[in-house]
């Protein structure tokens, strides 16, 4: 079965400049989050979604970070404008709703904020 | 509000020896607890997860195990290998919330 798929894998621009990242969760999961890790740190959830409804977004900047998941599949996350403190890497994961609420990581998206 | 703490930071150690990393947590009411691996410059691999009515879970040379009452869970490698070198993180799924709240990760080393 294929994994979680994000582009881009890299990503640098200059502060104020709009960027977005795209998930493509796994075929059949439900659930689709997005987690933000700083350098050296554990990842922290921003967003996670029930199909195409925002259950817990308690945790995203909503002044400059936006998500979407239209049809309940891909995802994308936004941000605008981009600051020197948003370089990070962004994990989107997904999984099936219910026991034992397993999460499956995609690769990320390093993002450089010069 | 839950938080994990895993120590070491990082933690550097011969080819063939058994090791463990700790994983602590503050809030005993989760759901369950995974350890994942991270390569650089990759995402997270999912290792062992342990459901909080368990006491432990084992996949080949790792074993984790996990005692809720003390906010405490422990990772062990046996026969460690230069491919096992990476970032472990522990990760508890807060009940009812279903989210991970992460450690921030040992950096392991397995020198050769």
């Amino acid at each position: 079965e294929a994994g979680v798929v994000q582009s881009p894998r890299y990503k640098i621009i200059e502060k104020k400049q709009p960027v977005a990242f795209w998930c493509n969760p796994i075929s059949g999961h439900n659930t689709l989050y997005w987690y933000l890790q700083n350098l050296g740190q554990g990842p922290e959830l921003l967003i996670r979604y029930e199909n195409e409804e925002a259950v817990d977004d308690s945790q995203l900047p909503k002044d400059r970070f936006s998500a979407e998941r239209l049809k309940g599949v891909d995802s994308t996350l936004k941000i605008q404008p981009a600051e020197l403190g948003d370089s990070a890497v962004y994990l989107c994961a997904s999984g099936k709703t219910g026991a034992p609420y397993e999460q499956y990581f995609g690769p990320g998206t390093r993002l450089t904020v010069t | 509000k839950q938080e994990v703490t895993q120590i070491p930071a990082a933690l550097s150690v011969p080819e063939g020896e058994n090791l463990v990393l700790n994983c602590s947590f503050t809030d005993s009411a989760i759901y369950n607890l995974q350890w994942f691996r991270q390569d650089p410059g990759k995402g997270l691999t999912s290792l062992l997860l342990i459901q909080s009515s368990q006491r432990e879970q084992t996949s080949g040379r790792l074993n984790a195990s996990l005692d809720k009452s003390s906010g405490r869970s422990t990772l062990y490698i046996a026969a460690s290998q230069p491919g096992d070198s990476a970032t472990y993180l522990c990760a508890v799924e807060v009940q009812g919330a279903q989210k991970l709240v992460f450690g921030q990760g040992t950096r392991l080393t397995i020198n050769p």
